[in-house]
């Protein structure tokens, strides 16, 4: 079966690190560029960050850049999202999302159910 | 950042068209690609490159892109078409990449 599945959610403090991650299958991981992408309780999608197929190129949200690292390793068909310096209003649903192709500039076509960030004190 | 302004809602009567629409600053020179959440859900892809449909989504759905505006079309809507729309656009300008719109709630009468 064709899926991604994200792992990693947690309740912690402002100021914490977390790692997710997202378990792809039934497909060559290696062969797509991947995506982060939140939802805050209640409200709309925000795109968070990319890589290419390669690994070679990461994108990152202006909300996010400096704290947070996007990476994969493609042997084990996994992408991560490093979350340092976590703050009240990274709290979200965090989605993988698989894009169409190597390159990012494209839709993504399956999504994960998503995991539960919980940034409070 | 690139914005992009939908509707917060729209609604339609069932077996009616509905008309979601995405604005964007000369949005017509970029790829628009609309997805489709219900509640509790992950958002599902539904129509990708201004007018493309994924395999298995309904001819029902439809898009189109010019000048400042994208426009997601659903024919003959039914009760199941009920839920948020998303639409996205990668824009390179100034590092600014997967933006999405803030979403538009379809609600069937």
């Amino acid at each position: 079966e064709v899926q991604l599945l994200e792992s990693g959610g947690d309740l912690l403090q402002p100021g914490g690190s977390l790692r997710l991650s997202c378990a792809g299958s039934g497909f060559t991981f290696s062969r797509f560029a991947m995506s982060w992408v939140r939802q805050a309780p209640g409200k709309g999608l925000e795109w968070v960050s990319a890589i290419t197929s390669t690994g070679g190129s990461t994108y990152y949200a202006d909300s996010v850049k400096g704290r947070f690292t996007i990476s994969r390793d493609s042997s084990k068909n996994t992408l991560f999202l490093q979350m340092n310096s976590l703050r009240v209003e990274d709290t979200a649903i965090y989605f993988c999302a698989k894009g169409v192709g190597a390159m990012v500039r494209g839709a993504s076509d399956l999504w994960g159910r998503g995991t539960l960030v919980t940034v409070s004190s | 950042s690139y914005v992009l302004t939908q509707p917060p809602s729209v609604s339609v009567a069932p077996g009616r068209t509905a008309r979601i629409t995405c604005g964007g600053n000369n949005i017509g020179s970029k790829s628009v690609h609309w997805y489709q959440q219900m509640p509790g859900q992950a958002p599902v892809l539904v129509v990708y490159d201004d007018s493309d449909r994924p395999s298995g989504v309904p001819e029902r759905f439809s898009g189109s892109n010019s000048g400042n505006t994208a426009t997601l079309t659903i024919s003959r809507v039914e009760d199941g078409d009920e839920a948020d729309y998303y639409c996205q656009v990668w824009d390179s300008s100034n590092d600014h990449w997967g933006e999405f719109g803030g979403g538009t709630k379809l609600t069937v009468l």
